[in-house]
């Protein structure tokens, strides 16, 4: 069965870069949300959207933006990068009628 | 408000023994509660979850879980530990409704396993 595709897997960037990360969800599913979780601790919600909409808002820093395209990609956008920033970024996608989740492998991201 | 709470931060067991990892949960209203696992340098899996079913659910690799209303629990068993089951444990419970849905996490379990 398909997946929640992210790319890149892995990405290195120094302070103050940018990078974007991409989301593609599982086929028919039309929420997508990412979370940011830090070496040993539990994935802290970011943001979602539904129907290339933002749904909900979480602890995403004003830094980071996001959006969700016609095909239902998304994608999150990281500016003026922290060390603080390094993490593992996951992006997970649902049907919205559905409570079930289903979560991508994830990006690493490690800022020198 | 909606919480999560792992009692055990850290669980080792030896190979071939049950497991438990425990999970109680705070909601004001029927929730939808969830198991996922994350092996070391992986992503988040789905175990199994709890929809206002049955109230024992069984998940792959062997897990299974029961919603216990009386007692706001939903504990994850499994009854013979194997070495590959190493990984940490999120208990999840999903609030919220449609497109607003959102997942509020336990903090984890690590599962160690000893030969």
């Amino acid at each position: 069965a398909a997946g929640v595709i992210q790319s890149p897997r892995h990405l290195i960037k120094e302070k103050r870069e940018t990078a974007t990360l991409k989301c593609y969800p599982i086929p028919r599913h039309d929420t997508v949300y990412w979370y940011q979780q830090g070496p040993g601790q539990d994935p802290q919600f970011l943001i979602s959207f539904y129907e290339k909409m933002q749904s909900d808002k979480g602890s995403i820093p004003d830094r980071f933006s996001a959006q969700q395209f016609s095909d239902y990609h998304s994608e999150l956008n990281m500016s003026s990068l922290e060390l603080g920033d390094s993490a593992l970024y996951f992006c997970a996608s649902s049907r919205d009628d559905a409570s079930t989740q289903y979560f991508g492998p994830g990006t690493r991201l490690l800022v020198l | 408000a909606q919480s999560v709470t792992q009692l055990d931060s850290h669980v080792s067991v030896s190979e071939g023994t049950p497991v438990l990892l425990r999970c109680n949960y705070s909601s004001s209203y029927s929730p939808s509660l969830f198991w996922y696992v994350q092996h070391p340098n992986k992503g988040l899996q789905l175990l199994l979850k709890y929809t206002s079913a049955a109230t024992l659910v069984k998940g792959i690799n062997g897990f299974e879980a029961e919603f216990k209303k009386s007692e706001t629990s939903f504990h994850l068993t499994k009854p013979s530990a194997h070495m590959s089951d190493a990984a940490e444990y999120f208990c999840v419970v999903s609030v919220g409704a449609g497109n607003n849905r959102k997942l509020i996490w336990g903090l984890g379990t690590s599962l160690a396993v000893n030969p």
